[in-house]
């Protein structure tokens, strides 16, 4: 089955700094990538996603990137704020039914 | 508010016990999705109904079930409880079960076996 690998499990970034986080992917099928925020105790929720026609989309200061090719994705939030701070799933849509398979999280804290 | 909903929102039962958790997708979405997240850890991937029927399994325990009933809400039934299935249950729903559309979640529920 799908296996969706995620890293740096931990990141800490001054405020006003870039954050960039990266996930890979095995299954080649695969066309739809989000990503999601968690604060704590609360549901995720999407922030952004891309599709496999698409190598990059912006949304304000976020934005993401795709390599099919290289089967790798990378989230990037840019001035950085408190804010921001929660953890991060990537996740790859795969198999027949088509679930969403997600990284392992990235726990992002941002530094006044 | 995601139009998700989840009952209960917190569960304390006994090691042993059986307990059923519940979700209402959003109106219109065929698809349902259960997650576990353990403290500290990612998303699990349990099981997933579409219109009724079971989609695809997850890292489902034998001792967990689920289903979808007609009216598309869906119940993870979790039996035989154990200290270490004490996690958040997270349900999701989405319009086609795929198809590159976006999920989306619940509150979750807290079950917390003692």
């Amino acid at each position: 089955g799908e296996n969706v690998e995620q890293h740096p499990s931990t990141l800490s970034v001054q405020e006003g700094d870039s954050a960039v986080i990266k996930c890979t992917y095995s299954d080649s099928a695969s066309n739809y990538f989000p990503w999601y925020k968690q604060e704590l105790g609360k549901r995720p929720q999407l922030i952004i996603d891309i599709r496999s026609n698409v190598g990059e989309k912006k949304d304000q200061r976020i934005a993401v990137t795709l390599n099919k090719t290289a089967k790798h994705f990378s989230l990037h939030i840019t001035e950085t704020q408190p804010e921001d701070s929660a953890v991060y799933f990537c996740a790859a849509e795969t198999g027949s039914a088509r679930q969403l398979t997600f990284g392992s999280g990235t726990q992002l804290t941002v530094l006044p | 508010d995601s139009g998700v909903t989840q009952t209960p929102k917190h569960l304390i039962t006994a090691t042993g016990q059986r307990v059923t958790l519940r979700c209402s997708p959003r109106s219109g979405d065929l698809s349902v999705y259960w997650y576990q997240q353990s403290l500290d850890q990612g998303l699990q991937f349990l099981i997933q109904y579409y219109n009724g029927e079971e989609r695809a399994k997850g890292n489902i325990l034998e001792r967990f079930s689920a289903q979808q009933f007609p009216d598309l809400h869906s119940e993870l039934n979790l039996s035989s409880l154990e200290l270490g299935d004490s996690a958040l249950y997270f349900c999701a729903s989405s319009v086609t079960g795929g198809l590159d559309t976006e999920a989306f979640f619940g509150q979750g529920t807290r079950l917390t076996v003692v």
